[in-house]
């Protein structure tokens, strides 16, 4: 069964850059696309983006100017890098497996679901 | 902004049956349907039902999902106290390439 496991600095400053890492246990970081969600306290959920093992990537149009992600497959983790953070970023942050996907007419893939998650982390951007 | 309309909340009382909805367009929910998530206070969201309406293994029969046009519903029959929780819709945007979530609706259980 797949487990999930967020960790990273949990206090930034303004224009600073967010790090975080997922790390994958009980299955092959190869088998899935991995996806980014992020939750501000007390509001809803925000795409990020995913990634594939290979490299392939796809980010949501609003962060896509300040997001990278990236995985190292041999240690099971995925990453998540955005730059140039604000108080507005302030959020638990989420990796996920994307489950039951298929490709659209665009040649994108895209989840099914996401299932599971794991248990996220909570990154506040303050001064 | 959410990309997918849900009311913010429902409320029901106990052992009756709730519907929740969630609107998108032609280019979200009525193309490729909506998977349903679960999500308890301080909780990690928990899949419900995937963009075909399955259930993933554990997941109560209680919980079937549906798509008819644009609108995807969650309908939970024989509503227990720990039903009471957030659900979120999500769905894949074919003219964004982008996943988008609806906003959340609250679910209380009287």
């Amino acid at each position: 069964q797949v487990q999930l496991q967020e960790s990273g600095p949990g206090l930034l400053k303004p224009s600073e850059t967010l790090s975080l890492t997922c790390t994958v246990s009980g299955d092959s970081i190869r088998d899935y696309y991995w996806s980014w969600i992020r939750q501000p306290p007390g509001k809803g959920l925000e795409w990020i983006g995913y990634i594939y093992h290979t490299g392939t990537t796809n980010y949501n149009p609003s962060l896509k100017s300040r997001v990278t992600l990236s995985v190292d497959t041999s240690k099971n983790q995925i990453f998540l890098r955005l730059t140039s953070v604000t108080p507005a970023d302030t959020c638990v942050y989420y990796c996920a497996a994307c489950a039951g996907g298929d490709f659209d007419s665009s040649g994108y893939y895209f989840p099914g679901g996401l299932d599971p998650w794991g248990q996220g982390t909570l990154v506040t951007v303050s001064s | 902004q959410a990309g997918l309309t849900q009311p913010p909340s429902v409320s029901k009382g106990l052992r009756q049956t709730a519907t929740l909805t969630c609107t998108g367009n032609s280019n979200n929910v009525g193309d490729q349907g909506a998977a349903w998530l679960q999500q308890h206070q301080g909780h990690p969201p928990k899949l419900l039902s995937d963009r075909h309406n399955n259930r993933p293994s554990g997941v109560s029969e209680r919980f079937s999902a549906s798509r008819s046009g644009n609108t995807a519903s969650l309908t939970i029959t024989g509503l227990q106290p720990e039903d009471e929780s957030d659900y979120y819709c999500s769905a894949w945007d074919s003219s964004l390439s982008s996943v988008v979530f609806g906003g959340g609706t609250k679910l209380t259980v009287l």
